[in-house]
């Protein structure tokens, strides 16, 4: 069966500091990979989103990026991060060319003081 | 654009009575809709989906929605809504574009049950 996993589980940073958040799937080919951000436990905002090694579509123009490395496993930087990137971040996936739905991982609070 | 609503920020039920959740979409084409779950400092967990058939879908927990087309709804529904139903809901509108799939969520309601 397929798992998703992401760490830190949570980090506390200051202002100004560099971010690096990851996400592997395990038991899967090629998944379509989700970086979300949820900010106040409300919505989600969709950040970043891939469907292959090196393919990265941005939603939101900020102060984050995202790389993907390796088939199973989506990273989000910062090199310096703001007061307003606090939030809660999830990452998410869905098999390619496979059911719509995306499966979340249990995110990482992120703390900017 | 594809877009979904989620009208109540919370609804509150008492335990033992029906729970519905509503959600509006506004999409061009066929709307794809899903329903998900956060309980605290969890990620989302899917609960059903409609894509095509029934009107009414059948998902985890006990819960069920029902697709409207004139309404252009799909509320979310528990007959007996318990304690632990308490949680986050989120309603979700696929997309399609240049790079590929991508689901629009709408805004949460949140759902108390009290016992």
């Amino acid at each position: 069966s397929q798992t998703i996993h992401q760490w830190p589980a949570t980090l506390v940073q200051p202002v100004g500091s560099p971010l690096s958040l990851e996400c592997t799937v395990e038991g899967t080919s090629n998944p379509n990979l989700y970086w979300y951000r949820q900010a106040a436990g409300r919505g989600l905002q969709l950040l970043f989103y891939s469907v292959g090694i090196g393919q990265i579509s941005s939603e939101v123009p900020q102060n984050l990026s995202a790389s993907r490395p390796q088939d199973r496993q989506f990273i989000l930087s910062s090199k310096k991060l703001l007061l307003s990137d606090s939030g809660f971040y999830l990452c998410a996936w869905r098999p390619a060319g496979g059911p719509l739905e995306q499966y979340f991982g249990p995110g990482t609070r992120l703390t900017v003081t | 654009a594809q877009s979904v609503a989620q009208p109540e920020d919370q609804v509150n039920v008492a335990e033992g009575n029906p729970l519905t959740v509503k959600c509006t979409y506004s999409v061009s084409g066929n709307p794809y809709l899903f329903w998900y779950v956060q309980y605290p400092n969890r990620g989302l967990q899917f609960l059903l989906k409609y894509i095509t058939g029934d009107n009414l879908v059948k998902g985890s927990y006990g819960f069920e929605a029902e697709f409207n087309k004139s309404q252009t709804s799909f509320h979310l529904k528990k007959p007996s809504a318990l304690v632990s139903d308490s949680a986050l809901y989120f309603c979700a509108v696929r997309e399609v574009s240049a790079a590929g799939n991508k689901l629009t969520f709408g805004g949460g309601t949140r759902v108390l049950v009290k016992p």
